[in-house]
Order: structure tokens, then sequence, then C-alpha cells
């Protein structure tokens, strides 16, 4: 089955600097790439996805690149503010985000006033 | 308003004891999902639906069942629970491929 690696698992960065979370992904029929954020307490919600025909997708300060050959996709997260502070996850699908999902295992980030 | 609700939001229970956890969406989505999830190993399926009577199971199935008699349920049974099953667990609900997430529901077993 699919297998998602995501690092680092921690991230620290200070407020207005970037911040990049890398996934990989082993199964090449993979066709769909969400990320989800959950704040603390709260329901993880999804804040941008990408899907295998595009290889990069913007959406104001977030962007997120996928690279099919190294089957590997990255967030990318420009002027942060404290407010980005959570848990960011990947995840790959090979059905368009239907039936099976799998999740990278999340990574913390904090932005530091 | 587009929603996706749990019951019960927490629950302490001992092992053996059989439990359903109720998921409901109110948005005709013929899709749903479950998941739990535990420090460090992120959010990892467990079942899902693509329809009514229509489940397959995801990445960690052992020791759960679901059933989707209709559209707008999907309920979680733990028959004979155990402590390794003490986690987070959400349901989701999907259009479009954007899954929507319930609000959670905490389960210890003891």
């Amino acid at each position: 089955g699919e297998n998602v690696e995501q690092h680092p698992s921690t991230l620290s960065v200070q407020e207005g600097d970037s911040a990049v979370i890398k996934c990989t992904y082993s199964d090449s029929a993979s066709n769909y790439f969400p990320w989800y954020k959950q704040e603390l307490g709260k329901r993880p919600q999804l804040i941008i996805d990408i899907r295998s025909n595009v290889g990069e997708k913007k959406d104001q300060r977030i962007a997120v690149t996928l690279n099919k050959t190294a089957k590997h996709f990255s967030l990318h997260i420009t002027e942060t503010q404290p407010e980005d502070s959570a848990v960011y996850f990947c995840a790959a699908s090979i059905h368009g985000g239907y039936q099976k999902v799998t999740f990278g295992t999340g990574t913390k980030l904090q932005v530091i006033p | 308003e587009a929603q996706v609700t749990q019951n019960p939001r927490y629950l302490i229970t001992v092992t053996g004891k059989k439990l359903t956890v109720t998921c409901s969406q109110n948005m005709n989505h013929e899709y749903m999902s479950w998941y739990r999830q535990d420090p460090g190993l992120g959010l990892r399926q467990i079942y899902y639906s693509m329809n009514v009577e229509v489940t397959d199971k995801g990445d960690v199935p052992e020791g759960y069942k679901v059933s989707r008699k209709e559209k707008r349920n999907f309920p979680l049974i733990l028959e004979s629970p155990s402590p390794n099953q003490t986690s987070l667990y959400f349901c989701a609900s999907t259009v479009g491929a954007e899954q929507y997430f319930g609000p959670g529901t905490r389960l210890t077993v003891t």
C-alpha cells in the first residue's frame, strides 16, 4: 500500500520567515495530494491540494509543489504569522481523494513572534 | 451550514464493553471515512464508505466495524474494545475530494 513520509516533525521559524514541509510517497499511482492544518484541540481542515497533472499551486501565502518523478511534494508558507502555528499533515490518494487516503505523520509548526 | 457531527465527544469505557460512535453529515455526501489519530502516527484510515451499503477497509481496520445503512450516517462500532484502541477518532465526509472532518471523539479504554 501507499506510504507517506513527512519531514520535519517539528519546525520553529521566526515570524515573517518562510516555512517548508516536505513529504514523499511510495505509490506512483497516487494522483491527489492534499494538505491539512490542525490547530490545537480542533479538527483538521484542508488548506490546499494539488493533483498529479499540476506541478505547483498557490493560494496567497501558501503554495504546494509536486515532483512526480521524485515522488515528493512540499508545502511552502511565506511571511509566516503566529496564527500559522499548528500541526500540518500531508496526504496522498490514488483515487483522487476518494477511497483510501494515506496521511503523513504531521509537522508541528511554531511561529515565534 | 455544512456539518459533520460525532457523538459522544468524550468516552471512557472498560475493556470488552461494546460501544458505538455515531457520525452524521447533512451534506448528502456519498463518501465518508473514519480515522484514528495517535501522537507521532498522524491520521490513519480505519474504514471508508463510497455509498450506502458500500464499505471497505482502510489501513487499520482490525477491531472495528462500520455500517452504512443510510447516506447521512456512518457509525463506528467497537465490538470488544481494548486499551490499544484508546485514541482520538475523526469521522470525515468528502465532496470534490475535500474531506470535512467531524469534531472528534476522544476514547479511553481502561
